[in-house]
């Protein structure tokens, strides 16, 4: 397992268009985050899974975005009727549980651009 | 709520010298997390090093150390011998455990620039 994956690394796309991003955690790991990073900024958090539940949400994730982990392994993040301030970096990362470290291992990111 | 502050938006260092990057936090949970991640220009974010609040000595990774002040809440980055590999951009993060998530936050990052 060579880490984080996501896909697609770009996505350009009209205002008004539905996109989905894919996230492939490491095998092992049963957290996944979902982040958002606009030019300038450091990431802002999005939402969560452990396994298949998603049990945390951002008040940055409008109605519009929809995410969802199936059996706990890969995750989609969607954003429906985009707008052109949804252009940013879709950063998604993966943990083990646990106490202790845990540090979050980070994909390459999707971005977005919509115009 | 948390917050990360950094008040570094750009840092020059040369060759071989040690530079220190500046992080300050607040937060009311009494045992938290903090963390320094690297973003070369490809985008992926990098784990450096952790620091638990807890820990009684500051955290050590290789060229990277923490300057852990409790008390002044700063948590600053230390990267001796910096290398020209070493140009990209630094955030911190403090872990928040709050919901069980251990979702991070994120300062506004530093960006290194290391010159021969």
């Amino acid at each position: 397992d060579t880490g984080v994956s996501q896909d697609p690394r770009h996505k350009i796309t009209k205002r008004g268009q539905n996109v989905t991003f894919r996230c492939d955690p490491i095998s092992e790991h049963n957290r996944l985050y979902w982040y958002r990073q606009t030019l300038g900024q450091g990431p802002e958090f999005l939402t969560y899974f452990q396994n298949e539940a998603q049990l945390e949400k951002s008040r940055l994730l409008s109605d519009r975005f929809s995410a969802e982990r199936p059996k706990g392994s890969f995750s989609t993040l969607e954003i429906q009727r985009t707008e052109q301030g949804d252009s940013a970096m879709y950063l998604c990362a993966s943990s083990p549980t646990g106490t202790g470290v845990a540090e979050q291992y980070f994909g390459p990111g999707t971005r977005l651009t919509v115009t | 709520a948390q917050k990360i502050t950094q008040t570094q938006p750009g840092m020059f260092v040369q060759e071989k010298e040690a530079v220190t990057l500046d992080c300050t936090y607040d937060t009311s949970d009494p045992s938290y997390g903090l963390f320094w991640y690297k973003q070369p220009s490809s985008g992926e974010m990098i784990f450096l090093i952790y620091q638990g609040s807890y820990d009684q000595q500051n955290a050590t990774e290789g060229r990277y150390s923490l300057n852990f002040q409790k008390a002044r809440k700063s948590a600053n980055l230390v990267i001796s011998a910096s290398q020209l590999g070493d140009s990209a951009m630094y955030f911190c993060a403090m872990r928040d455990s709050t919901g069980g998530g251990n979702k991070l936050t994120f300062g506004t990052g530093t960006q290194l620039k290391v010159e021969l």
